[in-house]
């Protein structure tokens, strides 16, 4: 695809379920990112692959998520039992890494409900 | 990982330049600084990244002065579409992207 993908775009679940939201980063990105954004407030870093590096995962929030990259493609964010606190866009980016600086382009994001 | 410091929210008017200054007091000799764009229900968009001095396209300015502990965003001539939140990052390239809080812009007619 021409862009990040996300999917679910909408996700709406009850409390105490588990989740998975998915990113398709664009052909030969090898830098992704998950990020949090609750209403009105600003990106909360989550998690960070970069090829076949150890991922960052110094954002993550508590134990009840994690998230998996197969090879340099797609990225599965995983949140156990959820709590309503939970709601939020969830965004995904990625990035090109090369010889010099390249922009993060990101996704449209997965809106998560948890009632 | 140098932390920002934004004006919470901007308002102004159709046609007017706008210029929104962040602060990183503690950046790395190697850090880039990164302006990002992000409309509602929208992920960020990039709009320019610059080292030092002035960088300029077709979107926008950055200057940055030679101390490196601020730079400022100018937006010449906004719209109403250009009513949006405003991230300031600065890190090094390869690293994660630290968002701060952003700067609401508003544009009134």
């Amino acid at each position: 695809g021409a862009g990040v993908s996300q999917s679910p775009s909408n996700k709406v679940t009850e409390k105490g379920k588990d989740v998975e939201l998915r990113c398709d980063p664009i052909s030969g990105h090898t830098a992704l990112y998950w990020y949090r954004q609750r209403l009105g407030q600003g990106l909360e870093f989550l998690i960070y692959f970069q090829g076949n590096s150890a991922p960052d995962k110094s954002g993550l929030p508590s134990d009840r998520f994690s998230a998996e990259r197969t090879g340099e493609s797609v990225s599965t964010l995983t949140i156990q039992r959820t709590q309503q606190e939970d709601s939020a866009v969830y965004l995904c980016a990625s990035r090109r890494q090369g010889s010099g600086w390249t922009e993060a382009f990101f996704g449209q994001g997965t809106r998560l409900t948890v009632v | 990982l140098a932390k920002t410091t934004q004006p919470i929210s901007m308002d102004s008017y159709e046609g007017q330049e706008v210029n929104i200054t962040c602060s990183h007091n503690n950046i790395a000799t190697n850090d880039y600084i990164t302006w990002y764009q992000q409309f509602p229900s929208q992920g960020p968009r990039f709009i320019i990244q610059g080292y030092k001095t002035k960088v300029t396209n077709e979107v926008a300015s950055l200057f940055i002065p030679a101390d490196r502990k601020s730079s400022t965003l100018s937006l010449p001539r906004v719209s109403l579409s250009d009513t949006a939140v405003y991230y300031c990052l600065v890190g090094v390239y390869g690293n994660k992207l630290v968002f701060g809080a952003g700067t609401i812009l508003r544009v009134k007619s």
